[in-house]
């Protein structure tokens, strides 16, 4: 199947730091990348929408100044956090739609493993 | 606004059995519909997935029923197994919104061995 990865796993920064997260789609090219944020026990919440190469499309309620989205190749997307404070602590996954995936279905998805963003 | 909701957050199933996740949805544009699985530290992995021409859909021990008029869906797992213990999401999706999906909460099954 098709493999997305983030990069860092795990990231702690001080209030006020911004901060990057890498979603790279390993062995397809995406055309499509998701940003969802997750708080404890609640559902996955699509932040952003990216195409390559033009502007994401932010869902109501989220700030696209400081949630920052890049992408700008077919394998990589980049959320970047700015000015980061502790509210902003949550679990944020990317996943990929394009071409060359396998699986069962045109809108499938394909997620990385998430990134735990700790704002102290 | 939760469109899709999954009102049991967990649920312990003894191994062997059928274990019966449930998840509700309230927009009728939906036509695809999906089943996630997640690992703790992990993301959602693609399980199965239905669309809304068809009220059944089967790959191994995994059983997906959709039952438009009710707007319910209902992932069947038999016979439950160890390895199946982690959080299973639905997600819903419409072509005219895009293909965004809209996850429910999860809920987390625990086989009992």
């Amino acid at each position: 199947g098709a493999v997305v990865s983030q990069h860092p796993s795990r990231v702690i920064c001080k209030s006020g730091t911004s901060v990057k997260i890498e979603c790279r789609s390993l062995d397809f090219q995406a055309t499509t990348m998701f940003w969802y944020r997750q708080f404890p026990k609640q559902s996955l919440m699509l932040m952003a929408t990216s195409n390559e190469g033009s502007k994401a499309t932010y869902e109501q309620g989220v700030e696209k100044d400081k949630f920052l989205i890049n992408h700008a190749s077919l394998t990589l997307s980049t959320l970047t956090v700015t000015s980061a404070h502790p509210e902003d602590s949550s679990f944020y996954i990317c996943s990929a739609r394009g071409l060359g995936t396998s699986g069962g279905s045109y809108n499938e998805q394909f997620f990385g493993p998430g990134t735990r963003l700790t704002v102290l | 606004d939760q469109q899709v909701k999954q009102n049991s957050p967990s649920l312990s199933v003894q191994e062997g059995r059928i274990s019966i996740l449930n998840c509700d949805y309230t927009n009728s544009m939906f036509d695809y519909f999906l089943w996630y699985k997640k690992y703790p530290a992990e993301g959602p992995t693609f399980l199965i997935s239905i669309s809304s021409i068809k009220d059944k859909n089967e790959d191994g021990r995994f059983t997906v029923f959709l039952n438009k008029s009710a707007k319910h869906l209902s992932l069947h797992i038999v016979p439950s197994q160890p390895g199946d213990s982690a959080v299973y999401f639905c997600a819903a999706s419409a072509q005219d919104t895009g293909n965004q999906f809209y996850f429910g909460t999860g809920t987390s099954l625990t086989v009992i061995p």
